[in-house]
């Protein structure tokens, strides 16, 4: 089957890290998405990872463990305008198509 | 510049009646996908094209149509048989399937609801 698992929901201060954790099952694995979502928007790229290990892009940071059929996403120095939806999504090459997850909201306080 | 362009951004349906979601891509992207957004639920794909003339379904095809007769352009119609289609429609494009990496981007979305 296929499955990806990540929290509905995080809250988080301006300035803080946050890691947004998600986990899969799927068939012929290909490589992990992560996007940022604002409400009512388009869903924008931020990482992608195939191999193990960390990619780091800015204050973006993504992990992956193929292993373990794990990934996070840390968020450093968080701003108000990173509250948004996360979503990971997986490349499937048993099904061809990416899987995407619920996604996570994240909630940035002051 | 280019992008991914939905339109209408809002759209009402009335019983029994057809409507069509347009979408253009002026990134000369191969492949182009159409996924359903419901609250608290991933994106679904209902459709996806990697090249013109050529369309598959996706895992919620039913009471959707597709058609791509040009490289730039993949219209979406909801139908009357698709019975539960207040949704957030959202379009997206690729250099290619995504199995190399090559990541998908998204429009705007159109906001589908019934009247």
């Amino acid at each position: 089957g296929q499955n990806i698992d990540q929290p509905t929901e995080m809250t988080a201060t301006e300035g803080a890290i946050v890691q947004i954790n998600c986990t899969y099952q799927t068939s012929g694995f290909n490589g992990l998405f992560w996007y940022q979502q604002h409400a009512g928007e388009a869903p924008t790229f931020l990482s992608y990872n195939v191999l193990d290990g960390l990619e780091e892009k800015g204050r973006f940071s993504s992990f992956l463990s193929r292993s373990k059929g794990y990934s996070y996403l840390l968020l450093k120095e968080l701003q108000m305008k990173d509250s948004a939806s996360y979503l990971c999504a997986v490349y499937s090459g048993g099904y061809n198509k990416l899987i995407f997850g619920a996604g996570t909201r994240l909630a940035v306080h002051p | 510049d280019g992008g991914i362009t939905q339109s209408p951004k809002y759209l009402f349906r009335k019983e029994g009646q057809n409507v069509t979601l347009s979408c253009e891509q002026n990134l000369n992207h191969d492949a182009m996908y159409w996924y359903r957004q419901d609250p608290g639920q991933g994106l679904r794909l209902i459709y996806y094209s990697q090249i013109v003339n050529d369309f598959q379904k996706g895992d919620i095809a039913e009471g959707y149509s597709v058609s791509r007769e040009k490289k730039e352009s993949f219209p979406l119609t909801v139908t009357s048989a698709q019975k539960n289609p207040t949704a957030f429609y959202l379009c997206a494009s690729s250099t290619g399937t995504g199995a190399g990496g090559q990541p998908q981007h998204f429009g705007d979305g159109t906001r589908l609801s019934i009247l």
